[in-house]
């Protein structure tokens, strides 16, 4: 089984400056990995995900993310946050075979004007 | 592409009673999960539908919840003898076949209050 872990359950962060969310997992096996964000009373939105190939991941709204394997990291970065980016961040890994995914339990995000 | 729908969206009831939620895919998607997620944690797996088959069923889904897809469409996911402990979010996820599964896409969600 997989499980994961975010490291921080609420980041504040002024308009304009730099965030990264962390998120470390734990598998045996090799794993895929995804970046969810959930506003209030709302499902989950998928920003990003990485299956294979380039370790760096684009996403929607300007986020990014890197898979580390040696680390077993997939940290979510954004250069400049905007007030809208205020939500709660979800990471969340699935291995190759099986369908079960595995969430953390979230980063809330507040962008502070 | 209407997304994935859920109903009702907010439901309250007392202990003891039973509640039924439902959830309609993206018509073309052919597999189907449900997640509890409660105040404060990410969601956690309750079961998967392949088609109108279930799949995989998590160690929390009690005797007392049930889920079905009898057309391979929608699905409904029933609690009986409600419990406080089942307050929760229950959110549906539904995906496409094979590589494409591994991208879900989640409805807003069945907001349940058991008091």
């Amino acid at each position: 089984a997989q499980s994961v872990t975010q490291l921080d359950s609420q980041v504040p962060v002024f308009e304009e400056a730099p965030v990264e969310l962390r998120c470390n997992y734990s598998s045996s096996v090799s794993v895929y990995l995804f970046w969810y964000v959930q506003y209030p009373n709302q499902g989950l939105q998928l920003l990003l995900k990485y299956l294979s190939g380039s370790t760096l991941v684009k996403g929607i709204n300007g986020f990014e993310a890197e898979f580390n394997k040696s680390q077993t990291s997939f940290h979510l970065r954004k250069p400049s946050v905007h007030i809208s980016d205020t939500a709660e961040y979800f990471c969340a890994v699935k291995g190759l075979i099986g369908n079960q995914f595995y969430f953390g339990t979230g980063t809330s995000l507040t962008v502070i004007p | 592409d209407t997304g994935v729908s859920q109903n009702p969206r907010h439901k309250i009831t007392k202990r003891g009673q039973n509640v039924t939620f439902r959830c309609d895919p993206i018509s073309e998607h052919n597999r189907l999960y449900w997640y509890r997620q409660t105040l404060g944690q990410g969601p956690e797996f309750l079961t998967y539908f392949q088609n109108e088959a279930q799949l995989e069923k998590s160690r929390l889904l009690s005797d007392r919840f049930s889920a079905e897809r009898p057309k391979g469409s929608f699905s409904t996911l029933e609690i009986q003898r409600t419990e406080q402990g089942d307050s929760a979010m229950y959110l549906c996820a539904s995906s496409l076949p094979r590589t494409e599964s591994v991208t879900q896409y989640f409805g807003p969600g069945t907001r349940l209050l058991v008091l």
